[in-house]
């Protein structure tokens, strides 16, 4: 079985730019998390969705948003992009939105310049 | 004060030696407790995941967590060079209707042949 997948794996943006990154959750797993991992740091919490809604938030800014499809497939977006937001993006799936193992993806590198 | 702490390293091993890691937390909220392994530029990867105070093993891992002290650990037994890695602490609790995810900052690892 396919585990969690994400696109694009690397990415580089300019600052100011808009940016999108993709994930697929585990076939059967219906809640999606996102987190940041920035160099030398354990992942941070950004959001959580549950049958397409928003579960929870982390501290991120307004610029951070996220959505989660019918087929649970979910889209992180971050607008304006700044030089801090230069980090590893990883997407984690579990089978409900409480009490269960979260699994995550590779991961999306984005590298903003 | 981090709800999470854990000493980032690096602990260089010879090969076949017992490995501790160990995290500390101060949120008493927090119901799971789970380890990952990170490899360079690569999404975690779930070792370990438990819910209650004791011992839990698989393979050459073995999860500890005493509820009453704060504190969870990991042990490797017969490290090998694979195991070289970065390995992450992570708790979960209940909050607002969502599972929140909290990880210490990885603690990296380097067995030597």
């Amino acid at each position: 079985d396919a585990g969690v997948t994400q696109s694009p794996t690397h990415l580089i943006k300019t600052r100011g730019q808009h940016v999108t990154l993709r994930c697929s959750p585990i076939s059967g797993h219906k809640s999606v998390s996102w987190y940041q991992q920035v160099l030398g740091q354990g992942p941070q919490f950004i959001f959580q969705y549950y049958e397409k809604e928003e579960r929870g938030r982390g501290n991120f800014p307004d610029r951070f948003s996220a959505r989660q499809f019918p087929n649970y497939s979910s889209e992180l977006n971050v607008n304006a992009l700044l030089l801090g937001d230069s980090a590893l993006y990883l997407c984690a799936s579990s089978l409900e939105g409480a009490g269960n193992t979260i699994y995550f993806g590779e991961g999306s590198w984005l590298t903003v310049v | 004060q981090k709800e999470v702490e854990q000493d980032p390293g690096p602990l260089s091993v010879p090969e076949g030696a017992i490995v501790s890691l160990n995290c500390t937390y101060s949120n008493s909220a927090f119901q799971y407790f789970m380890w990952y392994r990170q490899y360079s530029r690569k999404g975690p990867e779930l070792l370990m995941y438990t819910y209650s105070s004791g011992n839990k093993e698989d393979g050459r891992f073995t999860a500890q967590v005493d509820k009453s002290s704060k504190y969870i650990s990991l042990f490797i037994r017969d490290s090998q060079p694979s195991d070289s890695a970065t390995y992450l602490c992570a708790m979960s609790e209940m909050t607002g209707g969502y599972q929140k995810v909290t990880f210490g900052t990885g603690t990296k690892l380097q067995v030597i042949p």
